[in-house]
């Protein structure tokens, strides 16, 4: 039990599609991170949350991302007119106020046909 | 920018052979250190962490990790391996609470 669940858990879609992923934290997490990651590859940062606000995006988040965590608890991720190149696996990790340790959720796997 | 590099991108063992994965970071302020472990079809896991002290840290499952922060590394060693570690392995990075910065991965299998 990772304390953490993602929805879906795989998302087959065609390009140009909109999709929507979910992250639940099962308690209260001040903090929430995500990242993708690819075949092959470590995970790589894509934005985080301090309660309700977004601090921080990487430069991989393009203008097709958007994030949201509207309550502080539970957060979305969407990506708009996705694009081959968006299949990955993408990771939600919830965290303490002090963001040091982060224990992260199964992921949604993203394959964009 | 920080940025972590794993040396051994695929390594191969027998049980009860001894493993070490090497585990460099560039970063010039107080860092703290990770090991994450994913097995085949599993999500990722906390292996162990080092924040400050003892540079010895032990993590599950018999494993350890040295900080020397001369060398800027954080090597991951277990004295005998077993089939079940069989998975791949991540080391990161993160300052002050922020964001992680992982390496590349280490894919470890373990010949029984």
């Amino acid at each position: 039990d990772t304390g953490v669940s993602q929805d879906p858990r795989h998302k087959i879609t065609k390009r140009g599609q909109n999709v929507t992923f979910r992250c639940d934290p099962i308690s209260e997490h001040n903090r929430l991170y995500w990242y993708r990651q690819t075949l092959g590859q470590g995970p790589e940062f894509l934005t985080y949350f301090q309660n309700e606000a977004q601090l921080e995006k990487s430069r991989l988040l393009s203008d097709r991302f958007s994030a949201e965590r509207p309550k502080g608890s539970f957060s979305t991720l969407e990506i708009q007119r996705t694009e081959q190149g968006d299949s990955a696996m993408y990771l939600c990790a919830p965290s303490g106020s002090t963001g040091d340790t982060q224990y992260f959720g199964p992921g949604t796997r993203l394959t964009v046909l | 920018a920080q940025s972590v590099s794993q040396h051994n991108h695929h390594v191969i063992l027998s049980e009860a052979a001894s493993l070490e994965l090497g585990c460099n970071y560039s970063y010039g302020g107080t860092v703290n250190l990770f090991w994450y472990v994913q097995y085949p079809g599993q999500h990722l896991q906390l292996l162990l962490k080092y924040f400050s002290g003892d540079p010895l840290v032990k993590g599950i499952k018999g494993f350890e990790a040295e900080f020397i922060k001369s060398k800027f590394s954080f090597n991951l060693r277990k004295p005998s391996v077993q089939w079940s570690d069989t998975a791949e392995y991540f080391c990161a990075v993160n300052n002050a609470g922020n964001m992680l910065t992982f390496g590349g991965g280490t894919r470890l299998m373990v010949k029984p």
